[in-house]
């Protein structure tokens, strides 16, 4: 069963601007995972963030997590076509849970 | 490394038919996993191996299903009767180390069954 619920489930904009997508999930977790999927392909892992961190940049890409509020948020600044993908999260659950959930992903597409 | 590999890449088989689908996990990695991704439930988690033993099937969807790991480079997915429900797109994906660390993903098995 999915964990993570993505939102929105897609989004269009135009390149150079950024996309923002979040991921709200319902039990404590150890740590969250964002990954790409580019269409008809596997999943490209993007950046992990543990619980115990509150933010992470890698390039373009910031996230956030916000343990209290059960959520996190993936932003790509500076958008170019090539980031048209699926997007991702998945969580790696407690003691009792300790297997990945994915969320259903966001579709995003920029236009050139 | 070549990654991930996979194979078939597609399958097209009738129902009631066995279907086979294989992994080679990338060498050293100590843990496999196996997902199912549909446009109706998305990527779900099926079964994951550490050290080439099932540590959780509940994710498996029925009986049907069936999974091995022979060797650390090795694995395979099988359902036996398929039914048209379990078309879908089948990923391995390994890492090492720690369950929750990256995963690196194949690029699939398309499986459709008529």
């Amino acid at each position: 069963s999915q964990q993570g619920e993505e939102d929105p489930q897609a989004l269009s904009i135009q390149e150079g601007e950024n996309a923002t997508m979040n991921c709200s999930y319902k039990t404590s977790i150890n740590n969250l995972q964002w990954y790409r999927q580019n269409s008809g392909r596997g999943l490209v892992h993007l950046i992990l963030i543990r619980s115990n961190e509150r933010e992470k940049h890698s390039g373009r890409l910031r996230v956030t997590l916000d343990t209290s509020k059960k959520s996190s948020s993936l932003l790509i600044t500076a958008s170019r076509a090539a980031d048209t993908a699926s997007y991702f999260c998945a969580t790696e659950g407690g003691f009792e849970n300790n297997d990945m959930r994915f969320g259903a992903g966001t579709r995003l597409t920029v236009k050139p | 490394d070549a990654g991930v590999i996979q194979s078939p890449r597609h399958e097209v088989t009738e129902m009631g038919q066995e279907v086979t689908l294989r992994c080679k996990p990338i060498s050293g990695h100590d843990y496999l996993f196996w997902y199912r991704q549909t446009m109706m439930r998305g990527l779900e988690l099926l079964i994951y191996f550490n050290n080439n033993v099932p540590i959780d099937d509940s994710g498996m969807p029925e009986d049907r299903f069936s999974a091995k790991m022979p060797n650390a480079s090795f694995s395979t997915l099988k359902i036996q009767p398929s039914e048209p429900r379990d078309s879908a797109v089948y990923f391995c994906a390994s890492s090492i180390g720690q369950i929750y660390n990256e995963q690196f993903f194949g690029p699939g098995t398309r499986l459709t069954v008529l």
